[in-house]
């Protein structure tokens, strides 16, 4: 049971270039989230899904996009990196709606 | 909409017995959940309060009064490796859960 994992760990960006991480739960979890992490301001929720084929805004949405064409896969893009992206990014899980969520390791986006 | 306050640090010696306060304003608000993030790791759950009360599993307690918006973990017997940041959000009921800042709790030996 690997949990909650995510593609990649680390990674570097131009500015204007476009990326998509990839979060995979073998947990058979209906809810999934994205979240990003930067200094001195906690968790905050970009967007997240309450089932398959389904996705919704949270607090910071702006400048990405989701997808969640299988349950057990949710997808972060950016189309177009800004340096204010950097940060680090945290998928999570959780069964019921926000009971106990299992966040993934964390991927690491630099944004120059 | 929903906020949330807790302290940003903390610092406690080894053994000791130290309490992490969160308090929040929130809509439809049910339950309030704990996270342990060590540095560089992922956020880990700790323990939810659903009524009203104290919940203990092992050195560390929660502890949620909804009358009063407030809520609290208790961590005993303090080690080193408790070094960590500790987050409330709110829990079951709310589609959009919002975390709060952290606090940043050390141990000195």
């Amino acid at each position: 049971n690997a949990g909650v994992t995510q593609t990649p760990k680390f990674r570097v960006l131009k500015t204007g270039q476009s990326m998509t991480l990839l979060c995979a739960q073998d947990m058979n979890h209906e809810y999934m989230y994205w979240y990003r992490q930067d200094p001195g301001m906690g968790l905050r929720l970009i967007h997240y899904s309450v089932g398959e084929g389904t996705t919704a805004k949270g607090e910071v949405p702006d400048g990405y996009n989701v997808s969640r064409l299988k349950k057990q896969n949710f997808l972060l893009g950016l189309e177009s990196a800004a340096p204010s992206q950097t940060s680090v990014y945290f998928c999570a899980s959780s069964y019921e709606q926000v009971y106990e969520q299992y966040f993934g390791p964390g991927t690491r986006l630099t944004v120059t | 909409g929903q906020s949330l306050e807790q302290p940003s640090e903390v610092t406690a010696v080894e053994g000791a017995i130290v309490q992490i306060n969160c308090t929040y304003q929130t809509s439809g608000f049910y339950g309030l959940s704990w996270y342990q993030q060590h540095d560089g790791g992922a956020p880990t759950f700790l323990s939810y309060n659903a009524l009203d009360g104290l919940e203990e599993t092992g050195r560390f307690s929660s502890f949620l009064s909804r009358s009063d918006s407030y809520g609290y973990l208790l961590l005993q017997e303090l080690q080193m490796k408790d070094s960590a940041s500790y987050f409330c959000a709110p829990g079951r009921g709310s589609y959009i859960p919002t975390f709060g800042r952290g606090t940043s709790l050390i141990v000195h030996p």
